[in-house]
């Protein structure tokens, strides 16, 4: 069954530093989002991206953040200057479609700052 | 504010017992009610989606029942099995947004 991977599994990096996270959605989706998870709370909406843009951000989502798909198969998102908060585990997800399309979710990415 | 709490938040059962997570919520307006599970370390997996309309969707063992009027959901998993350890979440989803909403989730462990 095809599935979204994410890499790293891990990312440590020091506070003040840039970080890319990177995803592979499933080929046929067409929608692409990222979420997060701070250890021990709910999952989070960041963005969600389709047609090459931005179709969504949360509050969350701030000038710090951002995301591209510069090929056709990946999807990243960037920490510009990375915060001790940003701490989380990174979830990247795709759908086929929107409203009642499943989000099938990658194994994450795990940002440590320190 | 548009809220998604469950209970209880943790439940222990031997295997082969069934059991029963809640899920109430106050999102409007309301499109659609989605249980996954996620095992420790890995991403969320979806077990059912339900709109409105419906009041029941089972996927194998799991069963998810709906009330729109009091806005409330469960998951019933029939005959537990040690694989079924793991925290399952009810996410709500609203009309017009691409946000989903997750409540906290309940973590089950089924012992042998």
């Amino acid at each position: 069954e095809p599935e979204v991977t994410q890499t790293p599994s891990h990312q440590v990096t020091q506070m003040g530093q840039e970080v890319i996270l990177r995803c592979v959605p499933i080929s046929n989706h067409l929608y692409f989002y990222w979420y997060r998870q701070i250890l021990g709370q709910k999952v989070e909406f960041l963005v969600s991206f389709y047609n090459n843009e931005i179709s969504e951000k949360s509050e969350i989502f701030d000038d710090q953040f951002s995301v591209e798909r510069p090929d056709g198969s990946n999807f990243t998102l960037k920490i510009r200057s990375t915060k001790l908060e940003d701490s989380a585990m990174y979830f990247c997800a795709s759908s086929e479609n929107r409203g009642e399309s499943p989000l099938h979710f990658g194994n994450g990415t795990r940002l440590t700052v320190t | 504010k548009n809220q998604v709490e469950q209970s209880p938040q943790s439940l222990i059962i031997l295997e082969g017992k069934n059991c029963t997570l809640q899920c109430n919520y106050t999102v409007s307006p309301f499109s659609n009610l989605r249980w996954y599970k996620q095992d420790t370390g890995r991403g969320p997996v979806s077990l059912t989606i339900m709109t409105f309309s419906e009041n029941t969707k089972s996927n194998g063992r799991y069963t998810a029942t709906l009330d729109a009027d009091t806005k409330q959901s469960s998951l019933h998993i029939t005959a537990s099995q040690l694989s079924d350890s793991a925290s399952y979440i009810c996410v709500v989803s609203t009309y017009n947004t691409d946000k989903l909403i997750f409540g906290t989730g309940t973590r089950l462990q089924v012992f042998p």
